[in-house]
């Protein structure tokens, strides 16, 4: 069974950093892209980025490209995404992915990151 | 570049059909026949429901479907159930700048 179990929900405080993970299991963890989708409180679904875990490929959406890095560890098959400094409109639930850039048929639980001072 | 066009909300009766649009342009939706469909309900994560324009994944039901028609996309649920009341996403490849676009998304509700 394909599964994403992502990291829990984290409360940071504006300028801080941040790394959240995604560990893919019950696939071949480098035949797939995995990328990231994020749902601000409730809004629509926004496609942020997606790697290929291979050759760490990357193609990040321009309107996040400068505030994000995507990355995956294939040796304990987990994908990252990280920020350097978190603003208050990163408040959102962030969701890992696997697909490819034409669709994405598994979708972790979500990670809940609430930026606040 | 801009979300692609659904409609906020979308009703019907149980055991009837609907069909939720999905509205791009000759650059998106138009260009590629890589529409795919999500469901989401309240608290939940996004299911996977329909991919390139019109493919079901195993276990979707064949209630429902997906076709294209020039810029607009759509997906149709026919014999409606209870269940099937949730959000609707429609997303589409829209090139090598931008990658990928959601649509804002549609609120299905089953009276």
């Amino acid at each position: 069974e394909v599964q994403l179990v992502q990291s829990g929900a984290e409360v940071k405080k504006p300028g801080e950093s941040l790394r959240i993970s995604c560990k893919g299991s019950g696939y071949p963890f480098t035949d797939y892209w995995i990328g990231w989708v994020r749902q601000m409180p409730g809004k629509g679904l926004e496609w942020m980025g997606i790697v290929y875990p291979a050759d760490s490929d990357t193609r990040i959406s321009p309107s996040v490209h400068d505030q994000v890095t995507m990355s995956t560890d294939r040796s304990i098959t987990t994908a990252y995404l990280q920020w350097s400094s978190l603003k208050a409109s990163d408040t959102a639930m962030y969701y890992c992915v696997r697909g490819s850039l034409r669709n994405f048929d598994s979708w972790g639980q979500g990670t809940l990151v609430t930026v606040s001072s | 570049q801009s979300a692609l066009t659904q409609p906020r909300s979308v009703s019907g009766s149980p055991g009837k059909s609907v069909t939720i649009s999905c509205t791009g342009t000759s650059s998106d939706v138009g260009s590629y026949d890589y529409v795919s469909w999500y469901q989401q309900h309240p608290g939940k994560a996004p299911k996977l429901m329909i991919y390139d324009v019109s493919k079901r994944p195993s276990g979707v039901p064949d209630r429902f479907s997906g076709s294209k028609s020039g810029n607009t996309a759509s997906l149709t649920i026919s014999g409606l159930q209870a269940e099937d009341a949730a959000d609707y996403y429609c997303c589409s490849y829209v090139g090598s700048y931008t990658f990928v676009v959601f649509g804002g998304g549609t609120k299905l509700t089953v009276l």
